[in-house]
């Protein structure tokens, strides 16, 4: 079985900041990682996603996200924020041996100050 | 090329009652998903269909079920709701490749 944790239910940033919101998974098998963001009111739109190769994964809207594999972590960064980026943000990860359910982590409220 | 549209959007039943919500899945998509979202929690998954065929059920009562059609589309259906059935309800769409899953917008189900 896989679990995600996000260890920040929000993280309050000034605008321009740079901004880490941290993801780590458990596995027993090799999973595919994904971060996406949900505006208010809204569905789930994919940020970025890892399934192979390099860990340095870049997304939309700036953000990029690093596969630490040793960690089990995949933690999603952007250099300088915008009141924009206000939203909250899920890691969620599928085994590579099941069918198509993601799982997700509890979510990240990312609350940009002016 | 059309995204993922949910109908409706938002909904309000009485404890008891049961429900249907839509799923109109990605154009060539063969394969949806349903998902929960409870109040400030991540999504659970609910259950998944390929091609007409449950192939995958979290874990949830039988009394969530649901269907897929030749054309793709999707419904869930939910008896006998109870207040903890209030949630967002959302679908994902793929093409049978679990790479990357396409949200619609969500149905905003409160019972009361």
């Amino acid at each position: 079985a896989q679990s995600v944790t996000q260890l920040d239910s929000q993280v309050p940033v000034f605008e321009e900041a740079p901004v880490e919101l941290r993801c780590n998974y458990s596995s027993s098998v090799s999973v595919y990682l994904f971060w996406y963001v949900q505006y208010p009111n809204q569905g789930l739109q994919l940020l970025l996603k890892y399934l192979s190769g390099s860990t340095l994964v870049k997304g939309i809207n700036g953000f990029e996200a690093e596969f630490n594999k040793s960690q089990t972590s995949f933690h999603l960064r952007k250099p300088s924020v915008h009141i924009s980026d206000t939203a909250e943000y899920f890691c969620a990860v599928i085994a590579m041996d099941s069918n198509y359910q993601l799982i997700w982590g509890a979510g990240t409220k990312l609350i940009i100050k002016p | 090329e059309t995204g993922v549209t949910q109908s409706p959007t938002h909904l309000i039943k009485t404890r008891g009652q049961q429900v249907t919500l839509r799923c109109s899945s990605q154009s060539g998509h063969n394969t949806v998903s349903w998902y929960q979202q409870a109040l400030g929690q991540g999504p659970q998954f609910i259950f998944q269909y390929y091609r007409e065929e449950e192939n995958g059920r979290g874990n949830f009562p039988p009394r969530f079920s649901g269907l897929q059609f030749p054309n793709y589309s999707s419904e869930l259906n939910v008896n006998a709701l109870e207040l903890d059935d209030s949630a967002l309800y959302l679908c994902a769409s793929s093409l049978g490749d679990k790479t990357e899953a396409f949200f619609g917008q969500g149905t905003r189900l409160t019972v009361v």
